[in-house]
């Protein structure tokens, strides 16, 4: 069974462009959470889509923004890119949105700003 | 507003000795608590979810309970090997958030000398 794919890897960006991220869930997982993991501020929570709808969003600008396709598979967004952006994200698939649901967490895009 | 903390930050032991990291939170309102191992610049590896209800959960050399009340958990790993070594981290889930939302801990990182 595939895990949690993200795609791509790395990528370098200049300040104030925009870039967009993608990830495919577990077959069969409906939802999709992002997270920012930064050395300073350890792992925040983005936002998460379950059934083409954002249910949750963290605390960030509205610069990054994010959407779930009919097929589960999720692509985030961040628009005038800043140095502080440079993070790996991450992106981890659930079964459902339910209470005891487990997480699985893709191996993440490593994004720098240069 | 919930806090994740684990201590110690780093941890170095040799080979063959049990491992014990610790993970608190402030708010006992919780769905479930998981752990998840990091290895560098790579993304997260589920390890063991534990239920609210539940006081611990086993997999193999790896074994994690849970004080609710106190609001405390600890990972076991009996007998470490050199692959241990990685970063851990604990994660809950809220009760007062019915999506997925996790909340994390900075990590603790641990060497397993030969």
């Amino acid at each position: 069974k595939a895990g949690v794919t993200q795609t791509p890897r790395y990528l370098i960006k200049t300040r104030g462009q925009q870039v967009t991220l993608s990830c495919s869930p577990i077959s069969g997982h409906r939802s999709v959470s992002w997270y920012q993991q930064t050395p300073g501020q350890g792992l925040q929570f983005l936002f998460e889509y379950f059934s083409e709808t954002q249910r949750n969003k963290g605390n960030f600008p509205g610069r990054f923004s994010g959407r779930q396709f009919s097929n589960s598979r999720s692509e985030m967004n961040v628009s005038t890119l800043e140095l502080g952006d440079s993070a790996l994200y991450l992106c981890a698939s659930s079964l459902s949105a339910g209470q005891n649901t487990e997480a699985f967490f893709g191996q993440g895009t490593r994004l720098t700003v240069v | 507003k919930q806090e994740v903390t684990q201590i110690p930050a780093a941890l170095s032991v040799p080979e063959g000795e049990n491992l014990v990291l610790n993970c608190s939170f402030t708010d006992s309102a919780i769905y479930n608590l998981q752990w998840f191992r990091q290895d560098p610049g790579k993304g997260l590896t589920s390890l063991l979810l534990i239920q609210s209800s539940q006081r611990e959960q086993t997999s193999g050399r790896l074994n994690a309970s849970l004080d609710k009340s106190s609001g405390r958990s600890t990972l076991y790993i009996a007998a470490s090997q050199p692959g241990d070594s990685a970063t851990y981290l604990c994660a809950v889930k809220e009760a007062t958030d019915s999506w997925g939302k996790l909340q994390f801990g900075a990590g603790t990182q641990v060497v397993v000398t030969p």
